[in-house]
């Protein structure tokens, strides 16, 4: 499975935009980039998924370059409920989610 | 909306003990995953069932660990002769075949709390 690697925090205020990057150089052909956002003491949650370009849903979206070495999750006007843990995952043929330890985002007021 | 639930929330129990947790995953999902979350880390992949059959364990899954999926529905996890290190959140997760394995919705877990 391709590791990733994603900054350990951010922070943001209310309102603004927030773009987190994963890098994974080492994607395969097969290879999908799956996004979690987890709350405490909860569950992960499925945010997005795409394998090239970009894709959008109602919740962010994905940013992919040709060469899909990384990819940029992309939270438009982020508020106090976007807090929470953000997983990126590149795998594909697998049943089994590997997580890293995430990227931990704080929205302040 | 039944997503996936499981039973119990929180568990204390002493060390040696035997404990038992329950997942209901959604109805149609015949894919149910188990992952254990310790504190500042990811999910880590225990096991998995398709349907009644279970086809992936993880070394992580000690002889102490058993999973059963009883009729493919709702599945069981329990821990023998429980340690300190066992203590942490279980998760577990359903998909449906048909759609991206990577598409997995997750209950809300079950604190093990190891004394």
């Amino acid at each position: 499975l391709a590791k990733t690697t994603q900054p350990v925090s951010m922070d943001s205020y209310e309102g603004q935009e927030v773009n987190i990057t994963c890098s994974h150089n080492n994607i395969a052909t097969n290879d999908y980039i799956t996004w979690y956002q987890q709350f405490p003491s909860q569950g992960p949650r499925f945010i997005i998924q795409g394998y090239k370009t970009k894709v959008t849903n109602e919740v962010a979206s994905l940013f992919i370059p040709a060469d899909r070495k990384s990819s940029t999750l992309s939270l438009p006007r982020v508020s106090l409920s976007d807090t929470a843990v953000y997983y990126c995952l590149v795998g594909s043929g697998y049943s089994t989610l590997t997580f890293g330890k995430g990227t931990m985002l704080l929205v302040s007021p | 909306d039944t997503g996936v639930s499981q039973d119990p929330r929180h568990k204390i129990t002493k060390r040696g003990q035997n404990v038992t947790f329950r997942c209901d995953p959604i109805s149609e999902h015949n894919r149910l995953y188990w992952y254990r979350q310790t504190l500042g880390q990811g999910p880590e992949f225990l096991t998995y069932f398709q349907n009644e059959a279970q086809l992936e364990k993880s070394r992580l899954l000690s002889n102490r660990f058993s999973a059963e999926r009883p009729k493919g529905s709702f599945s069981t996890l329990e821990i023998q002769r429980t340690e300190q290190g066992d203590s942490a959140m279980y998760l577990c997760a359903s998909s449906l075949q048909r759609d991206s394995p990577y598409e997995q919705y997750f209950g809300p877990g079950t604190r093990l709390t190891v004394t």
